[in-house]
């Protein structure tokens, strides 16, 4: 079982904000690494070293941290941000990585 | 540019092994480790291990330690991922990524390998 609690889903309607968050001890410690999922294909890291977006995300996937939290905000999503996004860190041992549930966001 | 080219889709039988490989280009294979993750249907993402393969050191998630082997060759700018004893449990698509530099984020990832345990 995962270490990381996400919830299952959320909604936003197009163009709204939606943040998504993702609980664990080990958060307390380590960042959040948060990667977006689209049907039949492989994740794609959106946000790494806390808040970092790799070339080619759009600005409005941004991050955040508090105590046993992690969270990533969409501001104005678009119909194309429908997915599942996954945070991902390390385990309460420090020694070993583990993913959230996930979360999946429906753009209405 | 970097791509991880991943074996095909394989059926096992409950009880045998798997091989899959990932073969890396684009970037200099011994600078960066190498993730596996797995993913069964309708499931989320579940983290196996990672490899350096600058050196072959390993660490594995304890659901699968003693049943997975990572390993790599530079020769090749391969990597694989052995899994055995398998049951139907193991169904699922296993991916490779490589890991960003100064950060664990899995910056490229390979295109999964479909795995079938079935009698």
């Amino acid at each position: 079982s995962s270490e990381l609690t996400q919830d299952p889903a959320v909604s936003v309607a197009l163009g709204q904000t939606v943040s998504i968050t993702c609980q664990g001890d080990s958060l307390r410690s380590n960042y959040a690494t948060w990667y977006q999922q689209k049907a039949g294909h492989a994740p794609v890291v959106v946000i790494y070293g806390v808040r970092f977006r790799p070339s080619g995300i759009p600005d409005r996937f941004s991050a955040s941290s508090s105590g046993n939290t992690a969270s990533l905000t969409i501001t104005g999503a678009q119909a194309e941000d429908e997915a599942d996004y996954y945070c991902h860190s390390r385990d309460s041992s420090g020694l070993r990585y583990v993913f959230g549930t996930g979360t999946k966001v429906t753009v209405l | 540019q970097v791509h991880l080219v991943q074996s095909g889709p394989e059926v096992k039988k409950p009880g045998a092994s798997v091989r899959v490989s990932c073969k890396a280009s684009g970037y200099t294979f011994a600078d960066y480790l190498i993730n596996w993750v797995r993913q069964a249907p309708g499931q989320g993402l579940e983290w196996m291990g990672w490899i350096s393969t600058y050196n072959g050191d390993t660490g594995y998630a304890q659901n699968f330690q003693g049943r997975v082997t990572l390993t790599s060759d530079t020769s090749t700018s391969t990597a694989y991922m052995e899994l055995r004893g398998l049951s139907s449990d193991d169904t699922a698509v296993y991916y490779c990524a490589r890991v960003l530099r100064g950060d664990f984020a899995l910056d490229f990832w390979g295109q999964g390998t479909l795995l079938i345990v079935s009698s």
